[in-house]
């Protein structure tokens, strides 16, 4: 069975800061991998996902994720922190069978000014 | 331009007061799901419809009901709401159950049960 961990509940940065969001998989096949947001009392947002091909993904509002099959992680990076960016973030899981869509426990992001 | 649709937003019922929640979507997918997100948690998926195909989770309790009349909409029941059943509701679509299709999400119903 699919499961994800997402390494610290609350996360803190700086505006202008590196983010750095921990997310670690385990999948007994190969799995596609997709990272969400959700604003408070709002839907989940797609961010990115990886779907076996490149495997350093690009996706909305400069965030990004590098799929590292070694470390079983899929750990999501911006550059630099805007307030904005303030929100719950999700890690998720399916394998490449369509079942079993597993969400991380997620992790809030503060962007301080 | 709203792609999935969710009604209404807040609701508001009695211990034991039947409730209906609504999704409906414009995107013509053919699988739509329902999950149920208590505070501070991760979505849980309820059950999901892949066409006219029903795939109930096999923890979803039978308190939870589903129906979907047609390609466009989707209903949630709760027969009889307990005190734990409060949650947001969210309903989330995509084209197919490839692992590879992404699942729109509508923007959530907030239950509270009193």
């Amino acid at each position: 069975a699919q499961s994800v961990t997402q390494l610290g509940s609350h996360v803190s940065v700086s505006e202008g800061a590196l983010v750095l969001l921990r997310c670690n998989y385990s999948s007994s096949v190969p799995p596609y991998l997709f990272w969400y947001v959700q604003y408070p009392n709002q839907g989940l947002q797609l961010l990115l996902k990886y779907t076996s091909a490149a495997t350093l993904v690009k996706g909305i509002n400069g965030f990004e994720a590098e799929f590292k099959k070694s470390e079983t992680s899929f750990h999501l990076t911006k550059p630099s922190a805007h307030m904005s960016d303030a929100a719950e973030y999700f890690c998720a899981v399916i394998n490449n069978y369509g079942q079993n869509f597993v969400f991380g426990p997620g992790t809030r992001l503060s962007v301080l000014p | 331009d709203a792609m999935v649709i969710q009604n209404p937003r807040y609701q508001v019922t009695q211990f034991g007061k039947p409730v209906t929640l609504s999704c409906s979507q414009t995107l013509n997918h053919n699988v739509m799901y329902w999950y149920q997100q208590k505070s501070s948690q991760a979505p849980k998926l309820l059950f999901h419809y892949y066409d006219k195909d029903f795939n109930n989770e096999a923890d979803t309790p039978d308190n939870f009901q589903s129906r979907r009349p047609n390609t466009s909409f989707c209903f949630l029941d709760i027969r009889s709401p307990g005190l734990g059943d409060a949650a947001m509701y969210l309903c989330a679509t995509s084209r197919d159950r490839a692992g590879t299709d992404t699942q729109y999400f509508g923007p959530g119903t907030r239950l509270t049960v009193l």
